[in-house]
Parts: structure tokens; C-alpha cells; sequence
């Protein structure tokens, strides 16, 4: 069974601080993807990661999958309270048509 | 462009009652999941569709049933609900197709079964 695992599951900093967050798995993903999910609202797609390596970059977010592809990180920087959320990633499971494995999620809490 | 609906938003239901989630996108996709979300739990597939008139079980099937006669509908039902089954459930859709399982989310339907 592959299985995503998120660190920390919790995060409480002040805005301006820097974050990283990270999604690991014994497995390799065909692709990464990350979602940022609010209160009451479902999960939004930030990117997809493909190749093992890549590095993509969102305004103060940046993704990186692993060279392996079974790991990613997600680097805030200077957060703000707007990027408050839980952040899932899911990593494409080869074989199962389509059928994502999502992590647990992180919980961030950015305070002004 | 709505992208992907879902009805209704809240919901209360009496254990052993039924009822019916729909999920409508009027993106074209040929994929599409229901999900439930439980604190601590995570995002746990229930049904998935790979296109109209199929449907298969994903990680979590017990307890529901799914319909997709038309493409931009996906139906959950419950036809006796359990306080087990109190949970967030979301819709999402995609193209399908390697590299193309980015998903598109519903807002989410908050059930409570008492």
C-alpha cells in the first residue's frame, strides 16, 4: 500500500517567517501534486511536479519532488496570514486509473 | 464556468435514513471521485468513475453507492445512513490520462447522521 506521510501536522508561525513543510513515502509517484485546502472550501491545486529533481515556483512558494520521486517539499517564504490552510499533497498512483494518495496534511496558521 | 457543484451543502440525517449527493462539472472531465474527510483521517477515496456509465470502489466503498449515467454527473448515495458515515464529502473531476490526474474539487457536503 503506498502511503504518503506530511511533517509537521501542525504549524503555528508569524507572518514573515519562512516554512517548509514535507511530504515522504517509501514509494515512487508518477507525479506530485500539492493542494492548499481552506476552512469550509475544498482542496485547490497549487502544481504538479513530474520530474524526479524538479523545482517549480509559485510567487513566495517553492516545490521540489525528490530525485527519486518518492519525496517533496513545499519552502514558504516570508508567509503571510493569506497563506493559512492545510496543505495536502498526493502523489499519483501508478496502475490505479487516475487515483490519487493524498497525505494527512499540514495544518498552517499564519498570525499577524 | 462553475466548474465542479456539488448539492446539497449541509445536511442532517437520522441513522437508517437515505439520501443523495450530487456532484455535477461542466468541465468536460471524464474522471470523477467522491471523497470523505474525517479529522486525522485525511482525504479517503469511496467511489470513482472513469467515465459515463462506470464506476469502481476506492478505498472506503462500505455503506455507499455511486451512479454516473451522464458525464458531468456523479451521484453518492446512502441508503442507511450511519453515525459512522458523519463526515465532510467532496466531489472532485479530472481529465484523466498520465500527468493529467490533477483534481478539481467540489466546495464539499457536511453531513451529520444523529
Amino acid at each position: 500500500t503506498q502511503l504518503l506521510e506530511q511533517s509537521p501536522q501542525f504549524l503555528s508561525i508569524q507572518e514573515g517567517e519562512n516554512l517548509t513543510v514535507y511530504c515522504n513515502s517509501s514509494s515512487v509517484f508518477s507525479s506530485l501534486q500539492w493542494y492548499r485546502q481552506e476552512p469550509g472550501e475544498g482542496p485547490v491545486l497549487l502544481v504538479t511536479v513530474v520530474t524526479g529533481g524538479e523545482v517549480k515556483k509559485l510567487k513566495r512558494l517553492t516545490f521540489q519532488f525528490g530525485d527519486a520521486r518518492k519525496d517533496s517539499s513545499l519552502h514558504i517564504t516570508a508567509a503571510q496570514p493569506g497563506d493559512t490552510g492545510l496543505y495536502l499533497c498526493a502523489g499519483e498512483d501508478r496502475g490505479s486509473q487516475g487515483n490519487l494518495i493524498f497525505g494527512k496534511g499540514t495544518k498552517l496558521s499564519v498570525k499577524p | 464556468n462553475a466548474g465542479v457543484t456539488q448539492t446539497p451543502k449541509f445536511r442532517v440525517l437520522k441513522t437508517g435514513q437515505s439520501m443523495t449527493l450530487l456532484c455535477a462539472q461542466d468541465m468536460n472531465h471524464e474522471y470523477m471521485y467522491w471523497y470523505r474527510q474525517d479529522p486525522g483521517m485525511g482525504l479517503r477515496l469511496i467511489h470513482y468513475s472513469v467515465g459515463e456509465g462506470t464506476t469502481a470502489k476506492g478505498e472506503v466503498p462500505d455503506g455507499y453507492n455511486v451512479s454516473r449515467l451522464k458525464k458531468q454527473n456523479f451521484l453518492l448515495g446512502l441508503e442507511s445512513a450511519a453515525p459512522s458515515q458523519t463526515s465532510v464529502y467532496f466531489c472532485a473531476s479530472s481529465w484523466g490520462g498520465t500527468f493529467s490526474y490533477e483534481q478539481y474539487f467540489g466546495p464539499g457536503t457536511r453531513l451529520t447522521v444523529t
